[in-house]
Order: structure tokens, then C-alpha cells, then sequence
């Protein structure tokens, strides 16, 4: 079945840092990936998303480049801010009719001033 | 547009009762989702639905968890018999129909804290 992996947290990055966070999957076909963000106490956001091999989401700043040679879709930012703090999860949805939503394990970042 | 509605907000139980989570999608979506999660922990799926059907509840416990999607009306996750084990955030989330719009992401509510006593 679908999976997806995630790099363990926390992470830890001073403000203005570069940031990765690492997301690789296992699916059949040309699955969508997505990056959802949480803030302490509120649901999940969508932050980015790609549908097809080598396309780019982007958005806030963050971005992440669908590498189907990798199965890899690692998200990045060049600055972080304090208000980046939170927890992000990676996920993917199969491109079969019916096909649910995968979440990785979630990432949690901290930004310190 | 509004997004996904869920409520209660909070929603406090003691041990025995039953607890009643609500969720009305965004507006023509058909496809609901249920995740429980735990505090600093993951989401954890539960149970896909569609309207009057479910189309994947492996990661719903078989006693005492029930979930539905009436054609009218939100759908509903229910928990009988509440234990302390229980305690946590319960979030829906729904997207259109996967055919339609398989590249859509799942737009998520602001979830139910569930707790306990």
C-alpha cells in the first residue's frame, strides 16, 4: 500500500536558518503529494501541494519539487521566522478512483529568536 | 465559502457516556474523513465515508466507535462507553469526489477536543 516517510523531529532552527524537511513515499502510479501545516491548537492547513513529476509547490515561502525518480518531495524555506513554529505533515493521495489520503508521522519545528 | 464545521469545540464525557463528534463538509464535498490524534503525536486515520457509505474504516477500533455520512446532515463519528484512553483531538477533514478532483487536497476542520473524566 501507499506510505509515507517522514525525518523525525524536533527540529530545532534559529531564526533566519534554512530549513528541510525530508519526505519520501512508496505509492503505484502518479499519486498527488501535499504538505499540510498545524499551529498549536488548530487543524490541519494545506501549505503546498504538486500533482505530476517535477512540479514545484510553493507558497509563504516554502517550497517542494515532486522528484518521482526519488519518490522524494522534501520541503524547504531559505529563512525561517518564529512564526513558522508548528508541526508539518507530508501526504500523498493514490490517482486511483476511491484512493484515500496518506499522512506521514508529522515533523515539529521550532524557530527560536 | 465556509470550510469544514465541527462541533463541539470542546466536548467533556465521563467514563460510560456516549460522545457524538459533528461534521458538515465544505459545501459540495462529498467525501469525509475522521483522525484522532493525540497530544505531541500524529494523526491517526480512522474512517473514510462517503455519502451513505464507507469506503475504508480500517483504522476505526471494532467496539464502541461508529461512524456515518447520511445523504442529509452532517456526519457523525460516535463513541459509546467512553474510557479515559479516549481522551484526544478528533478532526474531520473532506474533499470533492477523488474522479472530479483527484489532484484536491482534504481541507481540514479546527477538530473536537474530547475529554474524559
Amino acid at each position: 500500500g501507499n506510505s509515507v516517510t517522514q525525518m523525525e523531529g524536533p527540529v530545532t532552527l534559529s531564526e533566519e536558518a534554512f530549513l528541510t524537511i525530508n519526505c519520501t513515499y512508496t505509492a503505484t502510479g502518479y499519486p498527488s503529494l501535499f504538505w499540510y501545516v498545524q499551529y498549536p491548537g488548530e487543524g490541519l492547513q494545506l501549505l503546498l501541494k504538486a500533482t505530476k513529476a517535477d512540479d514545484k509547490g510553493s507558497n509563504k515561502g516554502f517550497e517542494a519539487t515532486y522528484r518521482k525518480e526519488t519518490t522524494s518531495f522534501h520541503l524547504e524555506k531559505g529563512s525561517v521566522q518564529v512564526s513558522d513554529s508548528a508541526v508539518y505533515f507530508c501526504a500523498l493521495r493514490g490517482d486511483n478512483y476511491g484512493q484515500n489520503f496518506v499522512f506521514g508521522p508529522g515533523t515539529r519545528l521550532s524557530v527560536l529568536p | 465559502n465556509a470550510g469544514v464545521m465541527q462541533n463541539p469545540r470542546h466536548l467533556v464525557r465521563r467514563r460510560g457516556q456516549e460522545a457524538r463528534l459533528r461534521c458538515s463538509p465544505v459545501k459540495g464535498h462529498s467525501h469525509v474523513y475522521w483522525y484522532r490524534q493525540l497530544p505531541e503525536e500524529g494523526l491517526k486515520f480512522m474512517v473514510y465515508l462517503q455519502k451513505e457509505n464507507i469506503i475504508d474504516e480500517s483504522g476505526m477500533p471494532k467496539e464502541r466507535f461508529s461512524a456515518e455520512f447520511p445523504k442529509e446532515g452532517p456526519s457523525i463519528l460516535r463513541i459509546q462507553q467512553v474510557v479515559r484512553g479516549d481522551s484526544a483531538a478528533y478532526f474531520c477533514a473532506s474533499s470533492p469526489p477523488s474522479r472530479q478532483g483527484k489532484n484536491q487536497p482534504q481541507h481540514f476542520g479546527d477538530g473536537t477536543r474530547l475529554s474524559i473524566l
